[in-house]
């Protein structure tokens, strides 16, 4: 049971370039989310997906796409690259159920626009 | 909307000293509260959570009370150890549908031997 994987670890990308970072749950949740952390600010969500086939925008979606591939893995695509999307991105995933049910972190993926 | 007002840092302590770490919150209804701990180059690990006023969330020496009276939601540690060094945020959720997450800006600890 591996949890919330996330790829690459790290990532440079020039401005204007394209990528996406991908992310997989073998824990069978419904809803899964994407945040951006920088520093003094904790994270922000950029999109959620609270099951599969939906997506929704966050706080700071501008810049950002996602795909729900199916029920496991959740996908965030920057089309063109700028400097202020320089961060560290985690992925989380929640289990159904009510609010008490927490989010499942990833390890993140810390990237740099130059 | 919702938001969270955490105790801004760095904090820093010795072993064994008392840890407090404030966080106030804004929302609608009833939202769940949470820490979470994030280790240097990890991901965030939940340290514990509240769901209804006056429940007291525990875990590895970490103790915070749901006051809704206060809205807040302090962090306490009564001896902190060298391992305990991270950066914590406090967090509520809500019970929207997709219960999503909304963070405080993070207190980075640092507990020196």
């Amino acid at each position: 049971n591996a949890g919330v994987t996330q790829t690459p670890k790290f990532q440079v990308l020039k401005t204007g370039q394209s990528m996406t970072l991908q992310c997989a749950q073998d824990m069978n949740h419904n809803s899964m989310y994407w945040y951006r952390q920088d520093p003094g600010m904790g994270l922000r969500l950029i999109y959620y997906s609270a099951s599969e086939g939906t997506t929704d925008k966050g706080e700071v979606p501008n810049g950002y796409n996602v795909s729900r591939l199916n029920k496991r893995e959740f996908s965030l695509r920057l089309e063109s690259a700028a400097p202020s999307q320089t961060s560290v991105y985690f992925c989380a995933s929640r289990p159904p159920g009510g609010g008490a049910n927490e989010q499942f972190f990833g390890p993140g993926t810390r990237l740099t626009v130059l | 909307g919702n938001s969270v007002t955490q105790m801004e840092g760095p904090v820093t302590l010795s072993e064994e000293a008392f840890l407090t770490i404030n966080c106030t919150y804004t929302a609608t209804g009833y939202p769940s509260l949470f820490w979470y701990v994030q280790y240097p180059g990890e991901g965030l690990q939940l340290l514990l959570k509240a769901t209804k006023a006056d429940d007291k969330g525990s875990n590895k020496g970490f103790e915070a009370t749901y006051r809704k009276e206060t809205t807040s939601f302090h962090l306490e540690k009564g001896s902190v150890q060298v391992s305990d060094s991270a950066v914590y945020f406090c967090a509520l959720s809500d019970r929207g549908s997709a219960r999503q997450l909304t963070f405080g800006s993070g207190t980075q600890l640092t507990v020196l031997p």
